[in-house]
Formats: C-alpha cells, structure tokens, sequence
C-alpha cells in the first residue's frame, strides 16, 4: 500500500515570497505519478501540478514547481511570489500507473497562509 | 464544457435517515471516484466505479455504504441510517481512463448529521 507524508501542519510566507512545502511518499511502485492539488476556503480541489516519477525533468507551472527526488521519495512543491490567493490548504497525492485503478493517495495536508 | 457536477452542495440529515448525494462526471469521461473527507484530513478514497461496475469499493465502510454508477445518469453514494460520524465533506472525481490523466474534482457535498 501507498503512504503520502506531509508532516508540516501549516506554513506561513510573506507576500511576493517563495516558500517550499514538503511531502514525502512510500511506495514499492517504480512507474507512478504525483501531484499537488490545492483547496482554497471554497473548498474545491484544484490540480496545481502533476509529476510523471519516469520523468527526470521537475515539472513547472508558473510560479509552481516541484523538486522530484525520486530515491529519496521526496516531492517538493515550491510557490514562488507568493500571492494571496495562494493562501489554502495543500494536498500532496499519489497516484499508480497502469492498471485498473487509479484512485489517489493523499496526504493530510497543509495550511498555507499568505500575509500580505 | 462542464466541469464535475455534485448535488446537493450541502444535505443536512437527522440521525437514522439515508444520505443520497449525486456526481454527474466531466464529459466524456466514464471513470468516477468517491473521497471523503473528515475535518482536518486529507481525501480519503472511498469507491472507484466504471459505468454499470463497482471496480474497487476496498475504501468503503462495509455497512449502511453504497455507490452505483448506472448505465444512464449520474453516479450515486447511497448512506442508509447515517450517524454523526458521517458528517464530512463527500468529493467526486471523474477521469477519461485510467492511469495516466488526472482526475477532476466537483465541488463536493457538505453532509452534516443533526
């Protein structure tokens, strides 16, 4: 079975900051991927990033990217300028490839908060 | 192009009564997810459905739970009898196929047990 880690509770930046949030994976799959999504007040589930593991390049998007390390099972994500709208929790997931099943792994979350 | 549709957005319930909450998937899209999310946590994967077929419901508690994806319509998760600990926040997720494209999530239903 898949575990996603993510041991910090919450997080704090100043606006136009970057921050790092962390989030660690345990898995026995080699080919598999990871994403982030966010989860603003609204409550609503929005994909910010997905990482193919068979991909060595770390994925970017914007003011968003992910430091991959795929031996150490780490899967960073790293706002940069932070904004206020950033303010939100955070979901690190993980996701098998192949198969019949695709359903996805989550982690608990972050809060991040964006002072202005 | 519509996104994931859930209904109600919110359902309140006394205890003992049943739960239906409504997911109609993304167009073209023939996968459905079910996650419940429990204050303070992550998403936990509940039911993985195709149309017509229950392909993994290994997230399921085992009793009062029920989900079905019907051949015409939306795909339903069915609480018979709820208690308070079924209060949660109920996400639905719809995918083309399987493995390699991302799921994509409705706005989920807020079901609160009086």
């Amino acid at each position: 079975a898949q575990t996603v880690t993510q041991s910090q509770p919450e997080m704090s930046v100043q606006e136009a900051e970057t921050v790092t949030l962390s989030c660690t994976y345990d898995t026995s799959e080699n080919n598999y991927y990871l994403f982030w999504y966010k989860q603003p007040p609204s409550r609503q589930m929005i994909l910010v990033i997905r990482q193919e593991a068979y991909k060595q390049q770390n994925a970017t998007e914007n003011r968003f990217s992910v430091n991959f390390q795929k031996a150490a099972k780490s899967f960073s994500l790293k706002i940069s300028d932070s904004q206020l709208g950033d303010t939100a929790m955070y979901f690190c997931a993980f996701m098998k490839q192949a198969g019949a099943n695709s359903k996805l792994t989550f982690g608990k979350g972050i809060t991040l908060s964006v002072r202005p | 192009n519509a996104g994931v549709m859930q209904n109600p957005r919110h359902l309140v319930r006394r205890r003992g009564q049943e739960a239906r909450l409504r997911c109609s998937p993304m167009k073209g899209h023939s996968h459905v997810y079910w996650y419940r999310q429990l204050p303070e946590e992550g998403l936990k994967f509940m039911v993985y459905l195709q149309k017509e077929n229950i392909i993994d419901e290994s997230g399921m508690p085992k009793e009062r739970f029920s989900a079905e994806f019907p051949k015409e319509g939306p795909s339903i998760l069915r609480i018979q009898q709820v208690v308070r600990g079924d209060s949660a926040a109920y996400f639905c997720a719809s995918s083309p196929q399987t493995s390699n494209q991302p799921q994509h999530f409705g706005d989920g239903t807020r079901l609160s047990i009086l």
